[in-house]
């Protein structure tokens, strides 16, 4: 069974500095995809990034960076410059693609304070 | 943007009864999803949906619920009889198709509280 796991269930950062969320997964899949969401106070969920897992390079969106380790089944993501509004849960998700039909395995998530 | 929208977004309902949750999935998406969170807990897949049928359900999707697209546009969950355990956000989302396309969009959600 795929699991996705967040060991950080709360972190802090202040505005402007860097932050790292951690991710990792457990999956027999080759094939696959990895996503970030932000849920900001307001409740949506907002994709951030994400990766797919074929391909090496490391997803960037502006601030937002990932480190992907494929052997090590990990998935970072950075946050560089840290602004009040990036303030939110943030989780990680596991795409697995199947013959007809796709769905997300989430993480339990990090809730995010940005300190002014 | 196109944003999936949830209606309504607080449902208070007793033990027993039935509820209907909406979603408008964005226009030109095929594949539909609910997702159910736990207050404090993770997200999790309930069910998908595509070309009129369900398409995967989860262990949690039993028969006391059902999703359909009514009209076109709408999309909606029922829970026949609700559960106190039934408490929940609910999140709808939808998806182009396949491939990179296939990132799901989510709606804000509606707050269920079963009483």
């Amino acid at each position: 069974a795929q699991t996705v796991t967040q060991s950080q269930p709360e972190m802090s950062v202040q505005e402007a500095e860097t932050v790292t969320l951690s991710c990792t997964y457990d999956t027999s899949e080759s094939n696959y995809y990895l996503f970030w969401y932000k849920q900001p106070p307001s409740r949506q969920m907002i994709l951030v990034i994400r990766q797919e897992a074929y391909k090496q390079q490391n997803a960037t969106e502006n601030r937002f960076s990932v480190n992907f380790q494929k052997a090590a089944k990990s998935f970072s993501l950075k946050i560089s410059d840290s602004q009040l509004g990036d303030t939110a849960m943030y989780f990680c998700a596991f795409m697995k693609l199947t013959s007809g039909t796709y769905k997300y395995i989430f993480g339990t998530g990090t809730r995010l304070k940005v300190l002014a | 943007e196109p944003e999936v929208t949830q209606t309504p977004s607080h449902q208070v309902t007793q033990m027993g009864q039935e509820v209907i949750l909406r979603c408008v999935p964005i226009s030109n998406h095929l594949y539909f999803y609910w997702y159910r969170q736990i207050l404090g807990q993770k997200v999790e897949f309930l069910v998908s949906f595509y070309n009129n049928e369900i398409s995967e359900k989860s262990e949690i999707f039993d028969d006391q619920f059902s999703v359909e697209r009514p009209d076109g546009s709408n999309f909606t969950l029922k829970i026949r009889s609700t559960k106190l355990e039934d408490s929940a956000m609910y999140f709808c989302a939808s998806s182009e198709g396949t491939g990179l396309k296939e990132t799901q969009y989510f709606g804000p959600g509606t707050r269920l509280l079963v009483l």
